[in-house]
Formats: structure tokens, sequence, C-alpha cells
């Protein structure tokens, strides 16, 4: 069946950190991919998405890129700040009215 | 009132106890969805409601049961919960068939004891 693997967190960085948190998926044919972000105390946002291979994702200087020969979607933020300390949630798109998720991965960004 | 709002933000209760959880959207959305989210696990589609019909019930034991009354609104009713069962439940609506729209509430933190 569908199903999203993502890293387990913590991860912890300083301000202005490169950050990648890795993401793998396992599904039938090739979904749409997205990541969504949980800042504390709020529900989950999108953050950004892809809809074919090779697609690139991109917001808030975040960007992810579908790999369909890895089945790979790594979010990626050259430049991370303390705001960004929040759980990311990678998932896949796994029917009519259906998102599958990841475990989510807990980035600390410590100034 | 915007977006989607879940009551009541936390909840503690006792494995006999009954209670309700509830949620309501303001975006016009026409689909509504409960997910439970446990540390360290994926997050877990539990029920969708499509159109004001259960469309997804993803083998979630019947001491949790659901309720749509309408497209605003969305229940999720508790009884004789286990503790395994204390979690983040989180409310989300979309327009139907549009899931990677997703909007999601802040949630209901329930512990069972």
């Amino acid at each position: 069946g569908n199903s999203v693997t993502q890293m387990e967190g913590p991860v912890t960085l300083s301000e202005e950190a490169f950050l990648t948190i890795n993401c793998t998926y396992t599904a039938t044919g090739y979904p749409s991919l997205f990541w969504y972000v949980q800042y504390p105390g709020e529900g989950l946002q999108l953050l950004l998405k892809a809809t074919k291979a090779d697609d690139k994702g991109s917001n808030k200087g975040f960007e992810a890129t579908y790999r369909k020969e890895t089945t790979s979607f790594h979010l990626e933020k050259g430049s991370v700040q303390v705001s960004d300390s929040a759980v990311y949630f990678c998932a896949l798109r796994g029917g009519y009215n259906k998102l599958i998720f990841g475990a989510g991965t807990r980035l600390a960004v410590h100034p | 009132e915007t977006g989607v709002t879940q009551t009541p933000r936390h909840l503690v209760m006792g494995m006999t106890n009954k209670k309700s959880l509830k949620c309501e959207q303001h975006l016009g959305h026409n689909a509504m969805y409960w997910y439970k989210q446990s540390a360290k696990k994926p997050l877990e589609l539990m029920f969708v409601y499509s159109l004001e019909e259960r469309v997804e019930n993803n083998s979630v034991p019947s001491r949790f049961s659901p309720e749509c009354p309408n497209s605003s609104h969305l229940f999720l009713h508790l009884h004789t919960l286990q503790p395994e069962d204390s979690a983040l439940y989180l409310c989300a609506s979309s327009q139907e068939g549009s899931p990677e729209k997703l909007f999601f509430g802040s949630g209901t933190q329930l512990s069972v004891l």
C-alpha cells in the first residue's frame, strides 16, 4: 500500500544552517507529493507541493524536488531561522479524498 | 470566525467516560476529516466525510463514533477509551475531491487516564 517514511527527529540546527529533511515514499503510480508544517499549538498547513516527477515545489525559502527514480521528496532550506522551528510532515495523495502522511520531523533552530 | 475551529483544546477523561470532540469550519468546504496524531507514528486518517456521507473509515475501533450533521460541523464521540487512545486529534476540511488543499484545526489534546 501507499506509505511515507520520514527521517526521525528531532533535527537541531543553529540559525542560518542548511536544512535537509528526508522523505521517501511507496506508492502505486506517481501521486502528488506535499510538505506540511505544524507550528507549536497549531494545526498543519500546506508548505509546498509537487504534482509530477521532476517538479520542484517551493515556498518561504523551502524547496523539494519530486524524484521518481529514488522515490524521494526531500525538504531543503539554505538558511534556517528560529521561526522555522516546527514539525514538518511529508505526504502523498493516496486517493480521491485521501492524503497519507509520514510521522513528522521536529525541527528546532537555535539562535 | 474563519478557518477550522476545534473544541475543546484539551480534554482529560477516564476510561468509563463519554465525551465528544467538536469541529466547525467556516470555509465553505464540503469534505471533513478526522486525523489522529501520536508521537513518532504517521498521522493516521480516521474518518472522511464527503457531502455529509462517510466515505472512509480506516478500521477505527467502534469506541470512536463520528457524526457529521451538516457540511460545517463534525463531531467525534468517544466512549470507553483506552490509555493508548491518548493523542492529538485533528480535524480538517477541504473541497470534495481536493484533499491536497486541506485546512487543519489546532486539534484537541486528549489524555485518557
